[in-house]
């Protein structure tokens, strides 16, 4: 049980494209979805927290017009990288907390970006 | 946002032995989580802590919510190769919303 799915797993594309993440929780519902952003060797940098049906809260630093996350239903959210650029190349996670659940977080098995 | 530091920042040992890890906080947590991440993977939870001085395990691990609930500690007995990877750290406060907070990572390296 507490499967995460995300969707792509790698991803290159061009400078100043948009690239959408996509993220599933398979076998519970998740009221709440956060998204991460590792870099080689270091920890996971929170981004954003979604709760389904409303606005995403943004970390701060993280521009919310540049990713844009929608969290449309209890089993999907969203990562859209609008415009993107060769720095925003990294390894994307999300994670999601059931809604019937404790505190834990399932995540994803992330989505390596490579922007050219 | 607040990290946790998380230490060793690395290991390397010979397959059999047992590991230590811990991770402390300047904030109280009301929950601790231990999760291991393959390279290029998400991290998998292992260990879910919920109360001061609680003891958990699974399999090989063994887990520990610190009594003043600002540290946990991740114990691994007799080593195998496959427990290569990084450990991550994770505390929860109610105070601090949904947020969690993660250690900063310890690198396992099992020497066969």
């Amino acid at each position: 049980g507490a499967v995460v799915s995300q969707h792509p797993s790698w991803v290159i594309c061009k400078s100043g494209t948009s690239v959408k993440i996509e993220c599933r929780s398979l076998d519970f519902q998740a009221t709440t979805m956060f998204w991460y952003r590792q870099f080689p060797k270091q920890s996971l940098m929170l981004m954003a927290t979604s709760n389904e049906g409303s606005k995403a809260t943004y970390e701060q630093g993280v521009e919310k017009d540049k990713f844009l996350i929608n969290h449309a239903s209890l089993t999907l959210s969203t990562l859209t990288v609008t415009s993107a650029h060769p720095e925003d190349s990294s390894f994307y996670i999300c994670s999601a907390r059931s809604a019937s659940g404790g505190y834990e977080q399932y995540f994803g098995p992330g989505t390596r970006l490579t922007v050219t | 946002g607040q990290q946790l530091n998380q230490s060793p920042q690395s290991m390397f040992i010979q397959e059999g032995e047992d590991v230590s890890m811990n991770c402390t906080s300047s904030s109280i947590f009301n929950t601790w989580l231990w999760y291991k991440q393959d390279p290029g993977e998400g991290p998998v939870l292992l260990i879910a802590l919920y109360k001061a001085g609680e003891l958990t395990s699974n399999g090989r691990l063994t887990a520990q919510f610190g009594i003043t609930r600002k540290d946990s500690f991740l114990n691994i007995s007799a080593s195998i190769p496959s427990d290569v990877g990084i450990y991550f750290c994770a505390g929860h406060s109610v105070a601090t919303g949904n947020q969690f907070y993660f250690g900063t990572g310890t690198s396992l390296t099992v020497i066969p």
